[in-house]
């Protein structure tokens, strides 16, 4: 069964605390993508991966980390430095950078 | 720079009408465009894409957008609404540096 897995669905977190997100596809995809969904907004890029080991900034980044080790998984690290990390996160992924993107179910992250 | 706008943040409609949700977009160049539905607590599923070719797209369950370059307009629609139509649809821009620019979003709502 061919997709895009991410995990937990629902998360809590303490202010202060790193948490870690996990979003791996099996598609074969080069690229992949971490959003993030606010109420009655459209989605942001975080941040994005062209390839294995390299990963770019995207419009909000502050706050989170990424890693791309492997081709297949893509986590998003949110730290204690990002103000308001409650949201809905969302990992895509592509063929390649000009493909068309493939959504995961997502991860809900309330801070408490 | 490019952007995307979704005229109507909320749609209701009756169940066997039509559907007519609207994007606009700005951009210097005949860009690919996207729409996608998202059910509650989901991810996002691509319902069509323009690139270039016909400027009418047929997606997925019926829907339809065309793209009219003189309006900068791709709106969406489907002849007879269903009662699982009810989401929020997001029309998206893939800007020169291959990254997606999201509208607002468009909720559906269908009544019986």
């Amino acid at each position: 069964d061919g997709g895009i897995t991410q995990s937990p669905k629902y998360l809590f977190r303490k202010e202060g605390q790193n948490v870690t997100l996990s979003c791996e596809q099996n598609l074969n995809h080069d690229a992949m993508y971490w959003y993030r969904q606010d109420p009655g907004q459209g989605l942001r890029l975080i941040y994005y991966s062209q390839i294995v080991n390299d990963f770019q900034k995207g419009d909000i980044a502050e706050g989170y980390s990424v890693s791309r080790e492997k081709k297949e998984s893509f986590p998003l690290t949110v730290t204690s430095a990002q103000k308001n990390p409650t949201a809905f996160y969302l990992c895509a992924s592509s063929l390649g950078l000009q493909d068309t993107q493939y959504f995961g179910p997502g991860t809900r992250l309330t801070v408490l | 720079a490019q952007s995307v706008t979704q005229l109507d943040s909320h749609v209701s409609v009756s169940e066997g009408t039509p559907v007519l949700l609207r994007c606009n977009y700005s951009s210097s160049y005949s860009p690919s465009l996207f729409w996608y539905v998202q059910h509650p607590n989901k991810g996002l599923q691509l319902l069509l894409k323009y690139t270039s070719a016909a400027t009418l797209v047929k997606g997925i369950n019926g829907f339809e957008a065309e793209f009219k370059k003189s309006e900068t307009s791709f709106h969406l629609t489907k002849p007879s609404a269903h009662m699982s139509d009810a989401a929020e649809y997001f029309c998206a821009l893939m800007d020169s540096s291959y990254k997606l620019i999201f509208g607002s979003g468009t909720r559906l709502l269908v009544r019986p």
